[in-house]
Parts: C-alpha cells; sequence; structure tokens
C-alpha cells in the first residue's frame, strides 16, 4: 500500500466526457505533482503544486486542468481527452528537495 | 534535458551484479533512483547529493560524479525481487524532477 491514494484506479471515457481524477496524501507534504505515464516510457511531469499554488505547467494543454483545493488533495479535472491521452496518470508528493512518493496512479482509456 | 541511462535493458541469474549509468548534459546537484515493477507505482530507492552525501534505504549503493555529471546504481547479488525499471532523476530547479528513459532489469531464478 502507498501512502499517496489515488482515485479511480481505472477510468474509461468517452472524448466529450468530463471526469476528474483524485489523489489524497496524508505525510504533510507541501509539494504535489501530476505525471503522464505511457506504456515503457518514464513518467513525464505534467504540473506541479507548491504550498496549494500551480508552480511548474509543463504546457499542458487545456484539456487537463488541475486544482489543489487543500494541502492534502490534488485533483486533476479532464475535459474533451482525446485517445493519446490514453495513459497512467501519477500522483506524487515531497517536501522540498526530497524524494517523491507516488500513488498507484489511474489508468485512463480514452474511446 | 532528459538524463541518458544506460545500458535500457539488463538481464540477470540471481546473485550476479549489474550496473546502471544516469548522464546529464546539465550540471547535477543531486540525483534520485526510483524502481518501478510493472503496473505498479515508482518507489524511490536512492538520493544522491552534491559532495558525496547519500541516502537510501536498501541494499544498493550507488555514485555520483560531479565532474562527469554521472551517476551510477550498484546492485550486487541481485535477487529476485529486484526486477523492473530502473529510473535515475535529476532534479532540475527546486522540484522538476526529469526521469531518464529507463534501465529494465530483468533477474532469472
Amino acid at each position: 500500500d502507498t501512502e499517496v491514494t489515488q482515485t479511480p484506479k481505472h477510468l474509461v471515457m468517452g472524448m466529450t466526457n468530463k471526469k476528474s481524477l483524485k489523489c489524497e496524501q496524508h505525510m504533510g507534504h507541501r509539494a504535489m505533482y501530476w505525471y503522464k505515464q505511457k506504456a515503457k516510457k518514464p513518467p513525464e511531469l505534467m504540473f506541479v503544486y507548491s504550498y496549494e499554488k500551480l508552480s511548474i505547467n509543463e504546457s499542458v494543454p487545456s484539456r487537463f486542468s488541475p486544482e489543489c483545493p487543500n494541502s492534502s488533495l490534488l485533483n486533476l479535472h479532464l475535459h474533451a481527452l482525446q485517445p493519446e491521452d490514453s495513459a497512467l496518470y501519477l500522483c506524487a508528493s515531497s517536501q522540498r528537495g526530497q524524494p517523491q512518493h507516488f500513488g498507484d496512479g489511474t489508468r485512463l482509456s480514452i474511446l | 534535458q532528459q538524463p541518458v541511462q544506460s545500458p535500457q535493458a539488463v538481464i540477470l541469474r540471481e546473485g550476479e551484479d549489474a550496473v546502471i549509468n544516469c548522464s546529464s548534459s546539465k550540471a547535477l546537484y543531486s540525483v534520485h533512483w526510483y524502481r518501478q515493477k510493472h503496473g505498479e507505482a515508482p518507489v524511490f530507492l536512492m538520493i544522491l547529493l552534491k559532495g558525496g552525501e547519500q541516502k537510501g534505504h536498501e541494499k544498493i549503493s550507488a555514485s555520483f560524479n560531479e565532474k562527469k555529471q554521472q551517476s551510477s546504481l550498484y546492485l550486487t547479488a541481485s535477487q529476485l525481487s529486484y526486477s523492473g525499471t530502473y529510473f535515475c532523476g535529476p532534479i532540475q530547479g527546486a522540484q522538476k524532477l526529469v526521469f531518464g528513459q529507463g534501465t529494465r532489469l530483468t533477474i532469472n531464478p
């Protein structure tokens, strides 16, 4: 079991749907991250929140919208996704400069 | 800029040793190593800091050569549980972790 909890574990959605991915941690970490991982590739950074403020956006398309309601929660809102967005979405948290703790991910399939 | 790992894949028999290298074209100040098993999340293994300080919690060692901008991960007397894909990740800025392309390690009985 990981200390970073992601829900749902699997998600299948159509290109016109709106859905959200959720991530929660209770380790007191003040930095939280979203990564996208395709098969046999390394995780690619999408967003970083530091003290609940967006600090890094890696030129991610606007159909992905992150939100950090509080220091323990991180959401990723999805809208009008494309088939190429199918991937494993990983959430992580850390203290500044320290190792990142990853959740088990949400496996997303776009029909 | 993505660090370069070598080799891309290794197949070992249980008990053999392996070395995985991570090179960067940018100056390295710290390097993180992670292992990801199939279908699971990446798990932190070790952090190497400028100045030689090393922090980790498994029986795996690593080195950090600042001049060569390279880190190496040493797995000795490998166990079946060591199988997985290993990623190095130099930190760029305060928080941005950029992973290498990964090294797939297979340990056979």
